[in-house]
């Protein structure tokens, strides 16, 4: 029944390490998003997928690569962890593009040690 | 600049109380949306309303209203009689017809005392 579900829901991890976060919607939208929310609730969008393909890449390290199998699902893999990387990360869908309603999943709290 | 402003950092109320949350936004567009979402303890974040530059109307939902002014660059969320489950953080965005991008205000924690 879950719109948009983010898997873990936390993930806590050493520096230099590599991790993964999944995401997927199942309201047959055709565009998704990663945002990161920091320690002081700020949200900003990292990247949107419309269709597979990649739309919004806002000046993030290139440690971060999302990949986008289907347009069900895009995760989001993080390459040589940093402490700077502790943050709650949402991923959302949107039925096409150009400021339209998005659904947010649950977040994945990321805690770099 | 693209940019929107949510002065208030926090606010706390009784219950029962109104209270005004204000957003200010800047954009050079003409065409632009503006967008709130609550994001309540679980942590979640909840669409609560979506309006675009070409309707000033103000709008009702029970006891969630919003009123939007061009003039002033704001559109502000009230909620009336508000209860302990309004606790939560309030975001207001701004987002245009031909990006998928939400720019966020930096939020406003809403604390609703018993």
């Amino acid at each position: 029944d879950t719109a948009v579900s983010q898997t873990p829901k936390y993930l806590v991890t050493q520096m230099g390490n590599d991790k993964s976060i999944k995401c997927e919607q199942n309201l047959g939208h055709d565009t998704m998003y990663w945002y990161k929310q920091d320690s002081k609730k700020f949200l900003k969008i990292m990247f949107s997928y419309n269709n597979k393909e990649l739309i919004i890449n806002e000046t993030v390290p290139n440690r971060f690569s999302p990949k986008s199998p289907d347009k069900a699902h895009l995760n989001l893999h993080i390459n040589s962890l940093e402490l700077g990387d502790s943050a709650v990360y949402f991923c959302a869908s949107s039925l096409g593009q150009g400021a339209s309603k998005q659904y947010f999943g649950p977040g994945t709290r990321l805690t770099v040690t | 600049a693209q940019k929107v402003t949510q002065a208030q950092t926090e606010i706390s109320v009784v219950e029962k109380e109104d209270v005004t949350l204000d957003c200010v936004y800047e954009t050079r567009d003409t065409t632009y949306y503006l967008f709130w979402y609550k994001q309540p303890p679980s942590g979640e974040l909840v669409f609560l309303i979506r309006r675009n530059s070409f309707d000033e109307q103000n709008e009702i939902s029970g006891r969630y209203s919003w009123n939007f002014q061009k003039s002033t660059s704001s559109f502000n969320f009230t909620i009336t009689a508000s209860q302990v489950v309004d606790s939560a953080v309030y975001f207001c965005a701004l987002s245009f017809y031909n990006t998928d991008k939400l720019i966020f205000g930096t939020g406003t924690r809403l604390q609703v005392f018993p």
